[in-house]
């Protein structure tokens, strides 16, 4: 299984672009890049995926390498409410539906 | 569309009793899982089951049951609470082709074993 590293705590200013990291240097070719977040102990939320393009959404753009080995979301206007655990996942190969959920990023936006 | 119920929303057991917890979709899911997340931790896939009637082993199986008689409902039984299993508790479903399609959550039970 692709595996992922995240750093485990970023701070950013209010109103400010929040770009965080996340390594997955063993991903495979036919294997998704999906980003979660938890906000105080709530039920983890979808936030974005992608395979190799970059994407777009309402909440937040996802910027992968050209040679796939690591991403960034981008939450282009940071808010207090985005203060969350962010969770960058590989779908395994062979696994069906599962995800395996690592340590996250602890993002605290800041007045 | 209420999308993942999970009840009850907190419990406290005592060690050794048994208990019930239930999970159920109305969005036609045939994926649904159970994980766990202990304090300060990510979460931790315990079952999980791609359709009624079939059921397979996460990562933290043991001390864990579950079922899937209909494609709306998922419980997940503890056969005897021991204090380790304090902890949230999260359903998730989702669709099965649909490879890119994202997880949804319920709310989590938070389950407390003295």
């Amino acid at each position: 299984d692709a595996k992922t590293t995240q750093p485990p705590s970023m701070d950013c200013a209010e109103g400010r672009a929040a770009n965080l990291p996340c390594n997955h240097s063993t991903i495979s070719g036919n294997e998704y890049v999906y980003w979660y977040r938890q906000i105080h102990s709530q039920g983890p939320q979808y936030i974005i995926h992608g395979l190799k393009n970059n994407e777009t959404n309402e909440m937040a753009s996802l910027i992968i390498t050209e040679d796939r080995k690591s991403s960034t979301l981008i939450l282009p206007h940071a808010t207090l409410r985005d203060t969350a655990v962010y969770y960058c996942i590989v779908r395994p190969r062979g696994a069906g539906n599962m995800l395996t959920f690592g340590g996250g990023t602890r993002l605290m936006v800041k007045p | 569309n209420a999308g993942v119920t999970q009840t009850p929303k907190f419990q406290v057991l005592k060690t050794g009793q048994s208990m019930t917890l239930q999970c159920a979709q109305d969005m036609n899911h045939e994926y649904m899982s159970w994980y766990r997340q202990d304090p300060g931790m990510g979460l931790r896939l315990i079952h999980y089951s791609v359709g009624a009637g079939i059921t397979d082993q996460g990562e933290v199986p043991n001390g864990y049951n579950v079922s899937r008689s209909t494609t709306e409902d998922f419980p997940l039984r503890l056969l005897s609470a021991a204090p380790s299993q304090t902890s949230v508790y999260f359903c998730a479903s989702s669709f099965v082709k649909d490879r890119t399609y994202g997880y949804t959550f319920g709310s989590g039970t938070r389950l407390t074993v003295v």
